[in-house]
């Protein structure tokens, strides 16, 4: 069974462009997570999707936006892009997100620079 | 509000040394789940272990063993007999069940190096 996948793999942007991530989950999962990695703050979770409906957001500006298709697919979109969204983004999935003991499993991340 | 604590920034071994990584953990849910994940230079979170607050035996898979200690908030991991190959940081992560919430708290992470 292939593993979530992410695409683009690297990104290079400049302030106040836009940027928009993809991730597509394991096959048969709903759920879908996604984190931002830096240095300084460490691995910090965005926001989660579930049956196209977004269920929890984390602590970041308006600026981060996200949606989730029929077919569970996500992405996320970062508006007016600044210097600090230089990150390393993570998307995680899980089968059916109802269970705290369920496992969230990543792809290899979209990393983005912002020149 | 829920953390997690990995006091060890960086630790540096020998191949064949066995290592312990800490991991302690604040939450007020009675309640939780404990995860441990490899990110590799690669970029990807492995999952390594998952452990539920109810469950407080140990666990070996291999070279690789945690120690669960609900009395001290602690969920350490220890690699036996380290390897070029376990390379890589390593992070404890904690989900708790109050509010639905599927997201995971990270700890800072540490970084593991294994010289030959």
């Amino acid at each position: 069974k292939a593993g979530v996948t992410q695409t683009p793999r690297y990104l290079i942007k400049t302030r106040g462009q836009q940027v928009t991530l993809s991730c597509s989950p394991i096959s048969g999962h709903r759920s879908v997570s996604w984190y931002q990695q830096t240095p300084g703050q460490g691995l910090q979770f965005l926001f989660e999707y579930f049956s196209e409906t977004q269920r929890n957001k984390g602590n970041f500006p308006g600026r981060f936006s996200g949606r989730q298709f029929s077919n569970s697919r996500s992405e996320m979109n970062v508006s007016t892009l600044e210097l600090g969204d230089s990150a390393l983004y993570l998307c995680a999935s899980s089968l059916a997100g109802t269970g705290y003991q369920e496992t969230q499993y990543f792809g290899p991340g979209t990393r983005l620079l912002v020149l | 509000a829920q953390k997690v604590t990995q006091a060890q920034t960086e630790i540096s071994v020998v191949e064949k040394e066995d290592v312990t990584l800490d991991c302690v953990y604040e939450t007020r849910d009675t309640t939780y789940y404990l995860f441990w994940y490899k990110q590799p230079p690669s970029g990807e979170l492995v999952f390594l272990i998952r452990r539920n607050s109810f469950d407080e035996q140990n666990e070996i898979s291999g070279r690789y063993s945690w120690n669960f200690q609900k009395s001290t908030s602690s969920f350490n991991f220890t690699i036996t007999a380290s390897q070029v190959v376990d390379s890589a940081v390593y992070f404890c992560a904690l989900r708790g069940t109050q509010g639905g919430s599927e997201k995971l708290v990270f700890g800072k992470g540490t970084k593991l190096t294994v010289n030959p």
